[in-house]
């Protein structure tokens, strides 16, 4: 079974500075799809960045862009010049391209900026 | 406003009631999820239905009873619920495999306070 791991329960950084929130997962698959989710205080989840993980070049949206290791089942998330409305809670998840209703998501790293 | 509304917002129940939460998307999608979400704890899925069939079911208790009448609309019907049932109940919706890298989209939630 997949699994999907967050090792940082909880991280700091100061506003205008960059950070990267570490997120491993577990697969037997070579097909599949990865994602970052932002959970904000109103507590609406909504998608930050996705990487299929056939494309070897990283994806990027704006000041977020990732890190996909994916013989190494890492992908890693960099936030650029952090604002104050990034402080939220942030999901790593995984789906299978092959069974595709399936998405699992790790515990969540949640991102405190400081003014 | 992502085009998943859930109903209601908030609800609380004792442990003897009966109550139904409701999702609705008009976004095509044909993919359906329920997950819970509790303190501290990782998301779970709970159900997923594809084109109105259920695929996922995630063994959840029976006092849980997902009913999905059309592609657009999931409901979640509560009955005989535990005070450890209080979370934050999410839905969200996917389109079908190829179509928009299979991104899920989430309702604002349906907080639930069971007494």
């Amino acid at each position: 079974a997949q699994t999907v791991t967050q090792s940082q329960p909880e991280m700091s950084v100061q506003e205008a500075e960059t950070v990267t929130l570490s997120c491993t997962y577990d697969t037997s698959e070579s097909d599949y799809y990865l994602f970052w989710y932002k959970q904000p205080p109103s507590r609406q989840m909504i998608l930050v960045i996705r990487q299929e993980a056939y494309k070897q070049q990283n994806a990027t949206e704006n000041r977020f862009s990732v890190n996909f290791q994916k013989a190494a089942k890492s992908f890693s998330l960099k936030i650029s010049d952090s604002q104050l409305g990034d402080a939220a809670m942030y999901f790593c998840a995984y789906r299978s391209y092959i069974k595709d209703d399936k998405i699992i998501f790790g515990k969540g790293t949640r991102l405190h900026i400081l003014p | 406003e992502t085009g998943v509304t859930q109903t209601p917002r908030h609800l609380v129940m004792g442990m003897t009631n009966k109550k139904s939460l409701k999702c609705e998307q008009h976004l095509g999608h044909n993919a359906m999820y329920w997950y819970k979400q509790s303190a501290k704890k990782p998301l779970e899925l709970m159900f997923v239905y594809n084109f109105k069939e259920q695929t996922e079911n995630n063994s959840v208790p029976s006092r849980f009873s997902p009913e999905c009448p059309n592609s657009s609309h999931l409901f979640l019907h509560l009955h005989t619920l535990q005070p450890e049932d209080s979370a934050l109940y999410l839905c969200a919706s996917s389109p079908p495999p190829g179509a928009g890298a299979n991104v899920l989209t989430f309702g604002a939630g349906s907080r639930l306070t069971v007494l």
